[in-house]
C-alpha cells in the first residue's frame, strides 16, 4: 500500500524558515517523480514543485521567487522542501504527491498534508 | 503560465442528477489534462488522466472529455459521495497548474 506522510510543518514567524519531509513507502520510491502542492486555508490547490525520480531535474512554481528548493534522498524514500523567506501568503496545507511515472506526470498519490501557518 | 479557468464556480445538483464541469486552458495543452476530487478536510484524489483516462478505481460514471483548450468532466448520475470540489490540471508546460475548482452542492 502506497503511503505518503508529511512531518515537519509548524508555526514559523515572517522571514523564517522551514523543512518539510515526506517519507514514502509501498512503492519503489526512486522510480517515481515527486510533486509538492500546497492549499491556502479555504483556498484551491496550487501546484510548488516537482524533482524528476532521479534528482536531477527540478521545477517551480513561478510565484516562488527561488525561495523553495525541492530535494529528495532515493536511500531514505524521503522527499523534502526547504522554505526560506516565508511569509503570511506561504500559509497552507502542504501536501506530497507521487508522480504517475518516472517524470513529472499526474500525482496518483497523495499524503495528507502538513500546515504551515507563518505568523508573528 | 497556462491558466485554467474552470465553470461555473458551484454547480448545485440532486443525487441522480448529470453533472458537466467545464475547464478552459489559455493556451493549448493538447490532451495533457487531470481531473481530481476533493473532499472537506481530504487530500485531492485523481479521477481521471490525459483528458479521459480513467485512473484505478474510479468508477465508470465518471468520465473525461476534450482537447486542445477545451474540456468537460461529466458525471452521469451523481452519488451521495460525488459531492466535493473539483479540480483540472495541465501537464503541457511548465510550470504545472490547476484550475479554480468547481464545488458540486447538494440542491
Amino acid at each position: 500500500e502506497v503511503q505518503l506522510l508529511e512531518s515537519g510543518g509548524g508555526l514559523v514567524q515572517p522571514g523564517g524558515s522551514l523543512r518539510l519531509s515526506c517519507a514514502a513507502s509501498g512503492f519503489t520510491f526512486s522510480s517515481y517523480a515527486m510533486t509538492w502542492v500546497r492549499q491556502a486555508p479555504g483556498k484551491g490547490l496550487e501546484w510548488v514543485s516537482a524533482i524528476s525520480s532521479g534528482g536531477g531535474s527540478a521545477y517551480y512554481a513561478d510565484s516562488l521567487k527561488g525561495r523553495f528548493t525541492i530535494s529528495r534522498d532515493n536511500s531514505r524514500n524521503t522527499l523534502y522542501l526547504q522554505l526560506n523567506s516565508l511569509t503570511a501568503e506561504d500559509t497552507a496545507v502542504y501536501y506530497c504527491a507521487k508522480s504517475m511515472t518516472t517524470v513529472t506526470s499526474y500525482s496518483d498519490y497523495w499524503g495528507q498534508g502538513t500546515l504551515v501557518t507563518v505568523s508573528s | 503560465e497556462i491558466v485554467l479557468t474552470q465553470s461555473p464556480a458551484t454547480l448545485s445538483l440532486s443525487p441522480g442528477e448529470r453533472a458537466t464541469l467545464s475547464c478552459r486552458a489559455s493556451q493549448t495543452v493538447s490532451s495533457y489534462l487531470a481531473w481530481y476530487q476533493q473532499k472537506p478536510g481530504q487530500a485531492p484524489r485523481l479521477l481521471i488522466y490525459d483528458a479521459s483516462s480513467r485512473a484505478t478505481g474510479i468508477p465508470a460514471r465518471f468520465s473525461g472529455s476534450g482537447s486542445g483548450t477545451d474540456f468537460t468532466l461529466t458525471i452521469s448520475s451523481l452519488e451521495p459521495e460525488d459531492f466535493a470540489v473539483y479540480y483540472c490540471q495541465q501537464r503541457s508546460n511548465w510550470p504545472l497548474t490547476f484550475g479554480g475548482g468547481t464545488k458540486v452542492e447538494i440542491k
